[in-house]
């Protein structure tokens, strides 16, 4: 069972536009919502995350908006660039009982055209 | 600057064989982790570890994957007999608030 469900798979933006990616997850007791991103032939780094007493994190071009009543976040980057296209994770975590276990969705690839 | 480290970066191999992965997790890290990735499953969690004890290995299929801490600084991760639908990406991880992924090892059965 996937316990982060995330949309889209594949995400193409203009350069300058606005990339939009959602999750939403089930386990009521995650406490932790990072976001990871890939770029092809690395590892997942970590680019964000949100503890849900928050309803927004802002990082430079990166945002993270949380809705803990509708289980949903999402992660938004303000004028996507070309250097943006990567494949982008969204986790959660209940670090409490999981000891830091992360549950991954499944990724969207985004890519950015100039 | 601390990273994970993983050997081999590739390695491609006959059915039947043994394949090791080697980590390395980033030093005073007490918690690692096994992913596999492919593009019809994504990133699954095989197995993970604090002070070198399993504390969960559920992800793993059982009767050919082994993982192990011998000490804190390395991480082992085993298939014997290797078969073609092993063939993904492993990654070892390190951290627990925020992990830190190793560069992975491409592994091609044939």
């Amino acid at each position: 069972q996937q316990q982060v469900k995330q949309s889209p798979q594949s995400l193409i933006v203009q350069k300058g536009g606005i990339s939009i990616i959602n999750c939403a997850y089930e386990n009521t007791a995650f406490d932790y919502f990072p976001w990871y991103q890939q770029f092809p032939g690395k590892g997942p780094a970590l680019l964000i995350a949100i503890r849900p007493d928050v309803s927004e994190k802002k990082e430079g071009r990166f945002t993270i908006s949380f809705n803990k009543s509708a289980k949903q976040f999402s992660l938004h980057i303000m004028d996507s660039q070309p250097g943006d296209s990567a494949t982008y994770f969204c986790a959660g975590s209940d670090r409490g009982s999981t000891l830091g276990r992360l549950y991954f969705g499944r990724g969207t690839q985004l890519t950015v055209w100039p | 600057d601390a990273r994970v480290t993983q050997t081999p970066r590739h390695k491609v191999t006959e059915m039947g064989q043994e394949v090791t992965m080697r980590c390395q997790p980033i030093l005073g890290h007490n918690t690692v982790f096994w992913y596999r990735q492919t593009m019809m499953q994504g990133l699954e969690l095989l197995a993970y570890f604090r002070n070198r004890a399993p504390l969960d290995d559920s992800g793993m299929p059982k009767d050919r994957f082994s993982a192990e801490m011998p000490d804190a600084t390395l991480a082992t991760l085993k298939i014997q007999p290797s078969e073609p639908r092993d063939s993904a990406v492993y990654f070892c991880a390190s951290g627990v608030l925020e992990q830190y992924f190793g560069p992975g090892t491409r592994l091609t059965v044939t």
